[in-house]
This record gives C-alpha cells, structure tokens and sequence, in this order.
C-alpha cells in the first residue's frame, strides 16, 4: 500500500524549459511535504517543503504546490538547468515539520538536455 | 555542521554473517533516523531514535535487525545472519525535534550481501 506515488519513473526537459514533477498521496493525514533530490552515490538532500495550511511555497527557481482536495502536489522548476539532473523524491508526515516519519515515493528521475 | 556521517560506505558481505553499520549524526540533532533503499525504490523507514530512546520500529524491521544509540550520540544498525534480499542502501538521517528542520541525511552504506 503505496501512500506517497509518483507516477512517472522518468522526465526529460530541455534546459531553460520547465520542468514539472507530480506526486499523489492518499493518507488524508499527512499535513506536511517535501521534495528531496538525489544525485548518485549521495543520500538525499532537501529541496523545498509545503505544509497543509499553504498552497504554494516558493524558493528560487523551485515552487511547490498543493492541491489538499485532490490530494496532489508538484514541483516546478524554472528554469531548468542540467545541473538539475537528479532523481526527485516526493515525501510527506503527519503532525506538521516532519514529526512522524517521512514517507517517500519511489522518485522521479529528470535528466535536463543541454 | 559536518553533516551526518555513515561508515562503512560500502560492505560486501556473505550470506549468514553478520554486519554493523555507524551513524555519526549532525552534532546538535536529538533525532535519528535509519532507512533502507533498494534500486528503483524510495527510502522505506526502519526506526528512529529520540536521544538514546527508540520510538518507533518499522514492521520492515526483522528480529535479524537491531539499531542502538547508547548515548544518544551515534547510532549502530546490526544485520544478524545477513540474506541476499538485505542487501540495499542504508541511509541514516537526523533533525532538531521541535524545530521547523528538515531530515539531513548520510551519503549511506551500500550492502551487497553475496
């Protein structure tokens, strides 16, 4: 029982494009998200977080958003650079900051084309 | 901060020996956390620490498996009798409970278990 699911193993964008990447939970709980990045050989490192009483959250060239009703959020990356080439996890908690444990989807791999 | 250190980086093992993992968290962070990710997969929770306290175990945590965090300082994760379907990355992660932080995680151990 996945309760944090991104849909799509893999994106490709070119850069200077935008890049657009989805995840979907299905614990109604879960009041606070985040968006890690993983380069290989590395451990994850944090990217950007969302709590429930927000619907955007902002930070350079990434924004999250979050749609409670549909139980959905993405991160938007503008404008991508190859330096962006990662795999992106999605994770959520409950009890707001982290408090619980994360739970983490299975990532998004972004390659960004030159 | 010099971040959260993980030693071995990398542990090949025979199937049935036993194996013993460190965690060295950022020095100030009361909350350690250990997680397991396999290829194609997003970090899956294990346990987690308060101090020297352990909160929560994982039903992923098998009786083979034991973390301790003596002094509430660094951590040790135990595989007794080690089996192929162990073998995976091992991330360990802290953060400061109570403040609006996130997870910092370790660069990981790889486990290969032959």
């Amino acid at each position: 029982d996945q309760q944090v699911k991104q849909n799509s193993p893999s994106l490709s964008v070119q850069e200077g494009r935008i890049s657009i990447l989805n995840c979907d939970y299905t614990n109604s709980m879960f009041d606070y998200f985040l968006w890690y990045k993983k380069y290989p050989a590395e451990g994850p490192t944090f990217l950007i977080s969302i709590s429930s009483i927000k619907d955007k959250n902002e930070d350079g060239r990434f924004t999250v958003f979050l749609n409670k009703s549909a139980k959905h959020l993405s991160l938007h990356i503008v404008p991508s650079q190859p330096g962006d080439s990662a795999v992106y996890f999605c994770a959520a908690s409950v009890g707001g900051s982290g408090n619980t444990p994360l739970v983490f989807g299975k990532g998004t791999r972004l390659s960004v084309i030159a | 901060d010099t971040g959260v250190s993980q030693d071995p980086r990398h542990k090949i093992t025979k199937r049935g020996q036993n194996v013993t993992f460190r965690c060295d968290p950022i020095s100030e962070h009361n909350r350690l956390y250990w997680y397991r990710q396999t290829l194609g997969q997003g970090p899956e929770f294990l346990t987690y620490f308060q101090n020297e306290a352990q909160l929560e175990k994982s039903r992923l945590l098998s009786d083979r498996f034991s973390a301790e965090r003596p002094k509430g300082s660094f951590s040790t994760l135990e595989i007794q009798r080690t089996e192929q379907g162990d073998s995976a990355m091992y991330l360990c992660a802290s953060r400061l409970q109570g403040s609006p932080t996130p997870l910092h995680f370790g660069n990981g151990t790889r486990l290969t278990v032959t």
